[in-house]
């Protein structure tokens, strides 16, 4: 089984709806993280979460909002998604004994027309 | 701030020949390095990182990366490319003790029979 999940793999929504994506993992790390990626752009960070009760904005946080409801469990939401969230997006974590080192699910392909 | 610059957005080689995927990276602080693959369609796998110590670090698949302080770079290598190496690669940094990546560009990889 995969140590970091993410649903669903692939959305189509509308412009104006409210849409979570949800990320589980098993590896017992501490770190949780969202990534967008969109071509030509690398991956930027959305949010990260440090431990349940800390939640941190990264670079491009503007109309997204997050949920970390347990260790192995952070959500993100897009509490009206426009057009140009459409992108591929990720959700890493990481500990810190590991040194920075981030693990990755498989993605989340979203579109928003 | 950090930022990285992956100098090349596609590089084609032949199959059996050497790559050099080339990174450069700003910082204030001493950093943490690192390169990521992405195959079609999946998520990102963490290829080998720089922490410390030897400036010529060894990774999964046979790419090796050699850190510059002087430059500031962080280029990765390869003396045989596969098909199987067809990919997209992501550089990225952190400052020590941050926490956060910063990703490159990437640079899609595209090995020719």
């Amino acid at each position: 089984d995969a140590d970091v999940t993410q649903t669903p793999r692939n959305r189509i929504t509308k412009t104006g709806k409210r849409i979570m994506l949800e990320c589980s993992q098993t590896k017992g790390h501490d770190r949780m993280y969202w990534y967008r990626q969109d071509p030509g752009l690398g991956l930027r960070l959305i949010y990260y979460s440090f431990d349940v009760k800390d939640i941190n904005k990264g670079e491009i946080s503007d109309g997204y909002s997050v949920s970390r409801q347990a260790q192995a469990k952070f959500s993100l939401s897009l509490e009206s998604a426009i057009p140009n969230q459409t992108a591929l997006y990720f959700c890493a974590t990481s500990d810190p004994q590991l040194l920075e080192a981030q693990y990755f699910g498989p993605g989340t392909r979203l579109l928003v027309l | 701030a950090q930022s990285v610059t992956q100098l090349d957005s596609q590089v084609p080689v032949f199959e059996e020949a050497p790559v050099e995927l080339r990174c450069n990276y700003s910082s204030s602080v001493s950093v943490y390095l690192f390169w990521y693959v992405q195959y079609p369609n999946q998520g990102l796998q963490l290829l080998l990182k720089y922490l410390s110590g030897s400036t010529l670090v060894k990774g999964i698949n046979g790419f090796e990366a050699e850190f510059n302080k002087s430059q500031t770079s962080f280029h990765l290598r390869k003396p045989s490319v596969h098909i199987s190496d067809t990919a997209e690669y992501f550089c990225a940094v952190s400052d020590k003790g941050a926490q956060k990546l910063v990703f490159g560009q990437g640079t899609r990889l595209t090995i020719n029979p």
